[in-house]
């Protein structure tokens, strides 16, 4: 069974592009979140969809927006990018229909460079 | 809210010995408690995690982990570490009704030394 996969890997943006991460969840799991990680703030939830709905959101600007596809795989975007945005950006999809974390599994992640 | 504290950033140990990560939550409501680890250049792994039932919880790669409520702790152990152990692992919560998402500790970087 494949796993959760990101794209890109690895990626670098300047000041003031946008951006957009895909993630493609494990088959069958209908719910996907994104986390943030970075050295000074650790791991930050930014969203999570279900069944192409945003079910919850974190503390993050407007910049960061995502959204899911009917077959569950899930973008996000970032706008006017800033410096702070550099991060490794994860993905999670899960089984979890409940709204309650079952086991969250995790993609290898897109790390972001802004120059 | 909840909250996580991992009150190691780092932990050193020699190859075979006993290690001990821990951790302790804030929390006003119920909570489901997870322990994950990362290695280098990769995600978040799932070791274990206490949903209910037993205190003891015993995970993948010979890794356990004890639930206690009174104290609000759930520290992660191994009684023999493997050079292949040196990652680091996040201690995370989440809500047991309500939002599905997990609040991480800061992680703690355990270092094997042969």
């Amino acid at each position: 069974k494949a796993g959760v996969t990101q794209t890109p890997r690895y990626l670098i943006k300047t000041r003031g592009q946008q951006v957009t991460l895909s993630c493609s969840p494990i088959s069958g799991h209908r719910s996907v979140s994104w986390y943030q990680q970075t050295p000074g703030q650790g791991l930050q939830f930014l969203f999570e969809y279900f069944s192409e709905t945003q079910r919850n959101k974190g503390n993050f600007p407007g910049r960061f927006s995502g959204r899911q596809f009917s077959n569950s795989r899930s973008e996000m975007n970032v706008s006017t990018l800033e410096l702070g945005d550099s991060a490794l950006y994860l993905c999670a999809s899960s089984l979890s229909t409940s709204g309650n974390a079952g086991e969250l599994f995790f993609g290898e992640g897109s790390r972001l460079t802004v120059l | 809210a909840q909250s996580v504290t991992q009150l190691d950033s780092q932990v050193p140990v020699f190859e075979e010995a006993p290690v001990e990560l821990r951790c302790n939550y804030s929390s006003s409501v119920s909570v489901y408690l997870f322990w994950y680890v990362q290695y280098p250049n990769q995600g978040l792994q799932l070791l274990l995690k206490y949903l209910s039932g037993s205190t003891l919880v015993k995970g993948i790669n010979g890794f356990e982990a004890e639930f206690n409520k009174s104290q609000t702790s759930f520290h992660l152990r191994k009684p023999s570490v493997h050079i292949s152990d040196t990652a680091e692992y996040f201690c995370a919560v989440s809500r047991v009704q309500g939002a599905q998402k997990l609040v991480f500790g800061q992680g703690t970087r355990l270092t094997i030394n042969p």
